[in-house]
């Protein structure tokens, strides 16, 4: 089945550093591909999408790109700050009834 | 206009007692979606629901676990006989339409003990 699998965490930067978090898929079809975020106790927020090979989404800072060939949806920043401490999931929909995720990665950025 | 709105945000049971949570979509989405984060996991979804129908519950437990979304009135989540593998997170998720964006409520933190 549909499967997502994301770099295990947690992963610790210092601000202004580079974030990369990779994200890879195994999917029939054509997904749609997310990115969401979960702030301490709260819900997930969708930080952005793709729904379509080599489209990039892109959010506060936040980019990823749609890769068919690598089946990878790779998250990245170039400069984090403090508030961007969370967990981020990727995650796909191959279907209109449900969101597959990965299993998360926590992010710690140090002041 | 008001999010995804679930309560109790926390939730206590001991082991064989029901579980009841609430979910009140955002005005005007009438889809409804169900997923259970265990600790240190990520989401996986349960339930998908409509007014009155249930579409897809493929991610339900077999047994205990029980869904439903009235005419009027919120969505509910009924767990039955509680047992200490139940503790999670449970978040409910609304959209539109089947094909549209899913906004996530702040979910609602079980405990069994």
């Amino acid at each position: 089945g549909d499967s997502v699998t994301q770099m295990e965490g947690p992963v610790t930067l210092s601000e202004e550093a580079f974030l990369t978090i990779n994200c890879t898929y195994t999917a029939t079809g054509y997904p749609s591909l997310f990115w969401y975020v979960q702030y301490p106790g709260e819900g997930l927020q969708l930080l952005l999408k793709a729904t379509k090979a080599d489209d990039k989404g892109s959010n506060k800072g936040f980019e990823a790109t749609y890769r068919k060939e690598t089946t990878s949806f790779h998250l990245e920043k170039g400069s984090v700050q403090v508030s961007d401490s969370a967990v981020y999931f990727c995650a796909l929909s191959n279907r209109d009834d449900k969101i597959i995720f990965g299993k998360g990665t926590r992010l710690h950025i140090l002041p | 206009n008001a999010g995804v709105m679930q309560n109790p945000r926390h939730l206590v049971r001991r082991r064989g007692q029901e579980a009841r949570l609430r979910c009140s979509p955002m005005k005007g989405h009438s889809h409804v979606y169900w997923y259970r984060q265990l600790p240190e996991e990520g989401l996986k979804f349960m339930v998908y629901l409509q007014k009155e129908n249930i579409i897809d519950e493929s991610g339900m437990p077999k047994e205990r676990f029980s869904a439903e979304f009235p005419k009027e009135g919120p969505s509910i989540l009924r767990i039955q006989q509680v047992v200490r593998g139940d503790s999670a997170a449970y978040f409910c998720a609304s959209s539109p339409s089947p094909s549209y964006e899913q906004y996530f409520g702040p979910g609602t933190r079980l405990t069994v003990t």
